[in-house]
């Protein structure tokens, strides 16, 4: 079956400017998980989604950064004001449940803000 | 807190011979679970193998093996009879049992199997 999908898989975008990264999970699952990995690093949490509701967005930086799962299935996040330090690749990974199932990773999409 | 620490930036290993990548964890939970990871330079996070912290026995999948050591909080994975695909970066990671669902990485090992 199909993993996860991440579009687009390469983003340059200006200071300043909005970005909407989009995950599309594995069907069925129903957890969801955005992490930001920066060069050399690895990934750090960002926030998960337990069906359409953020369980925790503990790991959000700041309030410029908002993600969305209105029908439990796609997910989309969102960054306001982009700043060069935004620059990373942004992972999405879901697994069957939150009940500690194994989390499959998509490809990632890779920001560059100039 | 949580922290995995990994504490070899870069591995070498001769193909075929096996090779052991270290994994430290420092959790105060009862209950956690620990999983390897390997990232190509394609990106993709690509799940090896999980041991859950109450597992009696150490994992194995296939090549891939986790020498968990509860007391010293260590969980090293080898992989057996090295492939040059296997050329890649490794990351540990833990969860926490509960409601905080999140992984927490390590910072990864550089593996390079040579011809």
């Amino acid at each position: 079956g199909a993993g996860v999908s991440q579009t687009p898989s390469n983003k340059v975008t200006e200071k300043g400017k909005y970005v909407e990264l989009r995950c599309d999970p594995i069907s069925g699952h129903t957890a969801l998980y955005w992490y930001r990995q920066s060069l050399g690093q690895g990934p750090e949490f960002l926030i998960y989604f337990q069906g359409t509701g953020a369980a925790d967005d503990s790991g959000l930086p700041n309030d410029r950064f908002f993600a969305v799962r209105p029908e439990g299935s796609v997910s989309t996040l969102k960054i306001q004001r982009t700043e060069r330090g935004d620059s990373a690749v942004y992972l999405c990974a879901s697994s069957l449940t939150a009940g500690g199932e194994t989390q499959y990773f998509g490809p990632g999409t890779r920001l560059l803000v100039l | 807190a949580q922290k995995i620490t990994q504490t070899q930036p870069g591995m070498f290993v001769q193909e075929k011979e096996a090779v052991t990548l270290d994994c430290t964890y420092d959790t105060s939970d009862p209950s956690y679970g620990l999983f390897w990871y390997k990232q190509p330079s394609s990106g993709e996070m690509i799940f090896l193998i999980y041991q859950g912290s109450y597992d009696q026995q150490n994992a194995t999948e296939g090549r891939y093996s986790l020498n968990f050591q509860k007391a010293r909080k260590s969980a090293n994975l080898v992989i057996s009879a090295s492939q040059l695909g296997d050329s890649a970066m490794y990351f540990c990671a833990m969860i926490r049992s509960g409601s905080a669902r999140q992984l927490t990485f390590g910072s990864g090992t550089q593996l390079t199997v040579l011809p």
